[in-house]
């Protein structure tokens, strides 16, 4: 069966650090992988996409950037955080088409 | 703007009761539908995926798809306190792409009590 690891759980970092967030998935090949964040109180908002090693979708503008250096490893990175990136991170995967996303534990990320 | 409209609640259902969640959606050429359940603290849960019109059970849990109006439901009977959480509905772009990108609800919170 296919299981999703996202670490770490939780995360307190200063502003102007940087950020790494990964991601990996075992079980399953050449999956879809997304980067969610969720604010307090919000939705879930859709940041990356990959579908492929080395193909990289950006949702929307802003600090943070994604990378997918093997099948089933997706990174998410940051140069130099700001306060307004704190959140609930969320990696997903789906098998390609018409099916379901599964999400990781989630990585709650806190800026001071 | 694709979107996903949901009550965000809360609703509060007494014990053994049926609980009734609703969501409308923009897209009229979506396919398919899911539904998240998120305990606090916690990532989403997938608990329920329809594709076609009617109804579909698993369990205590009935999704229901109507895709003329653009409207998905779920149904929890017999519900638990363990129920209690917030349920994401969610909707896959009808683009042709394979990424399979999901518009989320803002979810509503259900109550249940004893």
């Amino acid at each position: 069966s296919q299981t999703i690891h996202q670490w770490p759980a939780t995360l307190v970092q200063p502003v102007g650090s940087p950020l790494s967030l990964e991601c990996t998935v075992e079980g399953t090949s050449n999956p879809n992988l997304y980067w969610y964040r969720q604010a307090a109180g919000r939705g879930l908002q859709l940041l990356f996409y990959s579908v492929g090693i080395g193909q990289i979708s950006s949702e929307v503008p802003q600090n943070l950037s994604a990378s997918r250096p093997q099948d089933r490893q997706f990174i998410l990175s940051s140069k130099k955080l700001l306060l307004s990136d704190s959140g609930f991170y969320l990696c997903a995967w789906s098998i390609k088409g018409n099916q379901p996303q599964h999400f990781g534990d989630g990585t709650r990320l806190s800026i001071l | 703007q694709k979107e996903v409209e949901q009550n965000s609640g809360p609703l509060s259902v007494p014990e053994g009761a049926i609980a009734s969640l609703n969501c409308t959606y923009s897209d009229r050429g979506s396919q398919s539908f899911f539904w998240y359940r998120q305990y606090s603290g916690k990532s989403p849960e997938l608990i329920m995926f329809i594709y076609s019109n009617g109804d579909k059970e698993d369990g205590r849990f009935t999704a229901q798809l109507n895709k003329a109006s653009q409207y998905v439901s779920l149904l929890i009977r017999d519900s638990q306190p363990s129920d209690s959480a917030t349920y994401l509905c969610a909707v896959k772009d009808a683009g042709g792409t394979s990424y399979g990108k999901l518009t989320f609800g803002q979810g509503t919170i259900l109550t249940v009590h004893p």
